[in-house]
């Protein structure tokens, strides 16, 4: 089954600053890669995704890039804010199944 | 539109006991996922649904965990009897189709249990 990998697992920056998450796949199939924000004791929301027919989506001060010969991609986080401290994870899926497999997260904390 | 809708939000019972967790759907939504949450790590898929069948249920521990969505929307997962190791969040999530279309997951607030 797919296995997705994520690092780091903590991110310390400060605020204004960018924050970079990266996270590599192992199934060749997977085309599809969400990024999820989760805040302490709350629910994981979308922020972000990407599908295998495009190597870089932005919207506003969030991007990701895929590389899909690699099998990696990545969360780009400009001009950081404190309202951005949370837990980051990112997940990947096949059409086939629409089944998520999440890396362990990324818990990030934006210093004022 | 109205979100997922779980219930309880929080059980705490002890080792050996039985909990069962309830999930409600987004209206239309055909496809149904109970997730497995330990604190630290990220969700893990226990069952997936697509309107009353079971598309998915590799990761679910059979010999005590048990999910339903008989009629379709709404779900129930339970688990007889719960060991400590299941302590966890317990996430539903649901999406408007499933299989051989990809579309976004939206989560529930989750049922926090504890197991003593």
């Amino acid at each position: 089954g797919e296995n997705v990998e994520q690092h780091p697992s903590t991110l310390s920056v400060q605020e204004g600053d960018s924050a970079v998450i990266k996270c590599t796949y192992s199934d060749s199939a997977s085309n599809y890669f969400p990024w999820y924000k989760q805040e302490l004791g709350k629910r994981p929301q979308l922020i972000i995704d990407i599908r295998s027919n495009v190597g870089e989506k932005k919207d506003q001060r969030i991007a990701v890039t895929l590389n899909k010969t690699a099998k990696h991609f990545s969360l780009h986080i400009t001009e950081t804010q404190p309202e951005d401290s949370a837990v980051y994870f990112c997940a990947a899926s096949t059409a086939a199944g629409n089944k998520l497999t999440f890396g362990g997260g990324t818990r990030v904390l934006v210093k004022p | 539109e109205a979100g997922v809708a779980q219930s309880p939000r929080y059980k705490i019972i002890e080792k050996r006991q039985s909990v069962a967790f309830w999930c409600n759907p987004i209206s239309g939504h055909a496809t149904l996922y109970w997730y497995q949450q330990i604190l630290g790590q990220g969700p893990k898929l226990l069952i997936q649904f697509q309107n009353n069948g079971v598309v998915d249920d590799s990761q679910l521990p059979k010999d005590r965990f048990s999910a339903e969505r008989l009629k379709g929307v709404d779900s129930t997962l339970k688990i007889q009897p719960a060991k400590l190791e299941d302590s966890a969040v317990y996430l539903c999530a649901s999406s408007f189709l499933g299989q051989g279309h990809l579309y976004e997951q939206y989560f529930g607030p989750g049922t926090r249990l504890t197991v003593t």
